[in-house]
């Protein structure tokens, strides 16, 4: 149950763009994006709900494919700040009207003067 | 800060020994979450509580077991600890279950098992 994400690491240079990805076998009802730096809890990114609703961060975008169970999130112009790593977490329901929220291993991302 | 609250932030337990870690949730956050983070399995779920009551169980061995009390605190309670067990657990709150809530994270316990 738990979602594979891609790549598992990614280096990049200041300003550059990057995307990850994240799938599920199961049905999603949101998918959430999470980023975490070394030593430091993870923190909330995004959140993106069946039907087209986002909610969260200005500067990092995020696309949800329903029919497809996958998200993918997207840097562009990243900054030294961006440094982390990156967990996209999924909610399925769970008995009735509960949702479990399971997190990929995480993508970790580096970004280089 | 997150508004959640874990103790204790580092704890060191020979093998075979029980602990019990804490988490006090954001104010007004009726749901806690607990993970288990080691170095390559990313954020393993372990158990979700809703207002007292456990509504979701991940991959949690038998020798865990977790409570929420009437104050809305959680405990996880590990027991015959293992070298495996040595871990940073996390534990989040978020308003309720239902699909869309952010969770937000406490600064984690780390578990030393030796």
């Amino acid at each position: 149950q738990q979602p594979v994400q891609s790549p598992q690491a990614v280096i990049l240079r200041e300003g550059e763009d990057a995307v990850i990805n994240c799938s599920s076998s199961k049905a999603l009802y949101s998918v959430h994006w999470y980023r975490q730096k070394h030593g430091e809890a993870p923190v909330f990114l995004m959140i993106l709900l069946k039907g087209g609703e986002q909610k969260g961060h200005e500067k990092i975008s995020a696309s949800f494919n329903e029919k497809k169970q996958q998200s993918s999130l997207y840097l562009t112009a990243s900054q030294l700040s961006y440094s982390g790593t990156y967990f996209c977490g999924t909610e399925i329901v769970s008995g009735g009207s509960n949702y479990k929220l399971t997190f990929g291993k995480g993508t970790l991302l580096t970004v280089n003067p | 800060d997150s508004g959640v609250t874990q103790t204790p932030k580092h704890l060191i337990t020979a093998t075979g020994q029980r602990v019990t870690l804490r988490c006090s949730p954001r104010s007004g956050d009726l749901s806690v979450y607990w993970y288990q983070q080691s170095l390559d399995q990313g954020l393993q779920f372990l158990i979700q509580y809703y207002n007292g009551e456990e509504r979701a169980k991940g991959n949690i061995l038998e020798r865990f077991s977790a409570q929420q009390f009437p104050d809305l605190h959680s405990e996880l309670n590990l027991s015959s600890l293992e070298l495996g067990d040595s871990a940073l657990y996390f534990c989040a709150s978020s308003v309720d279950v239902s699909t869309g809530t952010e969770a937000f994270f406490g600064q984690g316990t780390r578990l030393t098992v030796v």
